[in-house]
Formats: C-alpha cells, structure tokens, sequence
C-alpha cells in the first residue's frame, strides 16, 4: 500500500525566506509524486509532479522538489517565499499497481509573515 | 476554456435528505473521482470511475452513491445514511487511470447540513 506523510501541519515563514515543506512517501513500486496547492475554499491547482524523469523537478510560480528514493522524500521548496504562497500544500502519491488513485497527505498550511 | 465545474459552490441539507452534487467537465477524461476534505485530514477518496458507466468505491464510500451515464458528468448523491455529510467535496478528472496522470480539479462544494 502507499502513503504520504508531511511533516507540520503548519509553516510559517517571513517573507523573502526560504520555504521548506517535507513529503516522506511508502510505496513497493516506483512511485509517482505530486505536490498540489490550495487556496482557501478552492479546488487544488498542480504545482510540479515526478514521474521517474529528472530528480529534481521545478513547478510553477518558483517552487521546486528533489526526488530522493534512499530518503523516500519529495520535499518542496522555494528560495523566497512571496506573501502570495500562503495557502495549503499537499503532497500526493500514486503507482501502477493503485489503479492511478492519489493518495494524498494530511497537507500543511504555509503562512507568510510580511 | 477547457476545465471542470462543480455546482453549486455551497449547499444546505437538512438531516434526513439526500442531495446531489454535479460535476461536469469537457476535458474529455476518461478518468475522473469524487474527494471529500475535512480540516487536518487531507483529502479522501469516495467514489472514482474510469469509464462510462463503470465506477469503484474508494475509501469512504459508505453513505454515498455515484453514476456514471456520460462521459463528462459524475454526479455523487450525499444520502441520508452518511452520518457526517458537513464538509468540502472536491470533484477532479485525469486522462486515464495511469499512475503517472495528473488530475485537475474543480472548486469544489461545500455542504453544511442544518
């Protein structure tokens, strides 16, 4: 079976810092990842996704993700953190052998301090 | 413009009645799911379909029902059976059921009951 957990629930960051949200996966076959975005009471928009290709993935709006398979970890991150990314991120498996489901994580909220 | 539309944006129910939910797209994906999300516990499969009048339960299935007549439309019908029906209903489609599809979401619905 596969999952993801994300560690923190909540982030909070200054404006003009360095945004860092983890993603630890569990899965028995090459997993797919994704980290999706949500603004308060709207649908989920896909930031970046890994599909075996490069390690390192870049998304929209600056952010990006290393796929590291010892450390089954898809962290997201960004260099500067803009007061427009507070929202809620999650993180997302899903493999082959899961009939193309997403697992999602729990998701963590990410507020930016001016 | 290509997307996916849920309606109504917020819906009222009074205990005891079933309500429906649409959701429409004109992707032309094969795929497509119904996710229901709650504060702190990410997003949760209910019912997905990967072809015209074929659907799976997901995880949370109980107390829902779903049809699948046409392509573009996979209405899921809240009954009065699910014992907990307030939350955010997120509708979402992909290409096809592959592990490695994305899937693109609506803005969802929220259902209060009174």
């Amino acid at each position: 079976a596969q999952s993801v957990t994300q560690l923190g629930s909540h982030v909070s960051v200054s404006e003009g810092a360095l945004v860092l949200l983890r993603c630890n996966y569990s899965s028995s076959v090459p997993p797919y990842l994704f980290w999706y975005v949500q603004y308060p009471n709207q649908g989920l928009q896909l930031l970046l996704k890994y599909t075996s290709a490069a390690t390192l993935v870049k998304g929209i709006n600056g952010f990006e993700a290393e796929f590291k398979k010892s450390e089954t970890s898809f962290h997201l991150t960004k260099p500067s953190a803009h007061m427009s990314d507070a929202a809620e991120y999650f993180c997302a498996v899903s493999g082959d052998n899961q009939g193309g489901k997403l697992i999602f994580g729990q998701g963590t909220e990410l507020s930016v301090k001016p | 413009d290509g997307g996916i539309t849920q309606s109504p944006k917020y819906l009222f129910r009074k205990e005891g009645q079933n309500v429906t939910l649409s959701c429409e797209q004109n992707l032309n994906h094969d795929a497509m799911y119904w996710y229901r999300q709650d504060p702190g516990q990410g997003l949760r499969l209910i019912y997905y379909s990967q072809i015209v009048n074929d659907f799976q339960k997901g995880d949370i299935a109980e107390g829902y029902s779903v049809s699948r007549e046409k392509k573009e439309s996979f209405p899921l019908t809240v009954t009065s059976a699910q014992k907990n029906p307030t939350a955010f209903y997120l509708c979402a489609s992909s290409i096809s059921l592959g592990g490695r599809t994305e899937a693109f979401f609506g803005q969802g619905t929220r259902l209060t009951v009174v």
